[in-house]
């Protein structure tokens, strides 16, 4: 079965300290790995894409990693900001868009 | 450039009752449109995705439907209300069948069924 598993849950944290969250999935045949960010009661917007090939990505404050062989994706931040409080939700593609969702870590960020 | 718009933002309906939800893409043509619905606590659930004008595919069994009457709008419909409805409903597109193609959200809109 696809999976997608993401932890922690929730997460608070200092504003301007760094914080990592991780997904591993359990997806077959595997495209692409996907990081959304999701304000509270807005639709998610794309922070990062990666195929197979790609072990990192980074978008800004933002780096995501990739491990194929062992299916785990990490969203590393840096130097939080207030703004970054939201959910983060790891999406994990197989096939021709077959999306699988986790269920998101919400992370506040604390002043 | 392109945006995604949806309304209502919120509704609030009784158990039983109709409903419909619409979409609609700007900027762009022939766009993929996506349903999809956040329960509270779960994860994004697609519900049905459309490849173009007339052309609906369902994800999940359920009460509702999907149509496309027009090729940047895209409706989500009941004609009967279940609480199990209630939820987040978002809609998204893209722009092709890529495997590397992102899927942009709209805004949302907060149903709940009483």
């Amino acid at each position: 079965k696809n999976q997608v598993e993401q932890s922690p849950q929730s997460l608070i944290i200092l504003e301007g300290k760094n914080c990592t969250l991780q997904c591993n999935y359990t997806v077959s045949p595997f495209s692409n790995l996907r990081w959304y960010k999701q304000d509270t009661g807005r639709g998610p917007v794309s922070l990062t894409i990666m195929t197979f090939s790609e072990n990192t990505k980074s978008n800004g404050r933002y780096t995501a990693t990739l491990d194929a062989d062992t299916k785990q994706s990490s969203l590393h931040i840096t130097a939080s900001q207030l703004s970054d409080s939201a959910s983060y939700i790891c999406v994990v593609t197989t096939g021709f868009q077959k999306l699988v969702f986790g269920t998101g870590t919400r992370l506040l960020v604390s002043p | 450039s392109q945006t995604i718009h949806q309304w209502p933002a919120t509704l609030v309906q009784p158990v039983g009752s109709p409903l419909s939800l619409e979409c609609t893409v700007e900027g762009t043509s022939n766009p993929n449109l996506y349903w999809y619905r956040q329960a509270a606590g779960r994860g994004l659930q697609l519900l049905f995705y459309s490849v173009g004008i007339g052309q609906i595919s369902s994800e999940v069994p359920q009460n509702l439907s999907a149509s496309r009457p027009q090729d940047r709008q895209f409706i989500l419909s009941s004609k009967k209300l279940l609480l199990s409805d209630s939820g987040f409903y978002l809609c998204a597109w893209s722009k092709g069948g890529g495997r590397t193609d992102t899927q942009y959200f709209g805004p949302g809109t907060r149903l709940t069924v009483l």
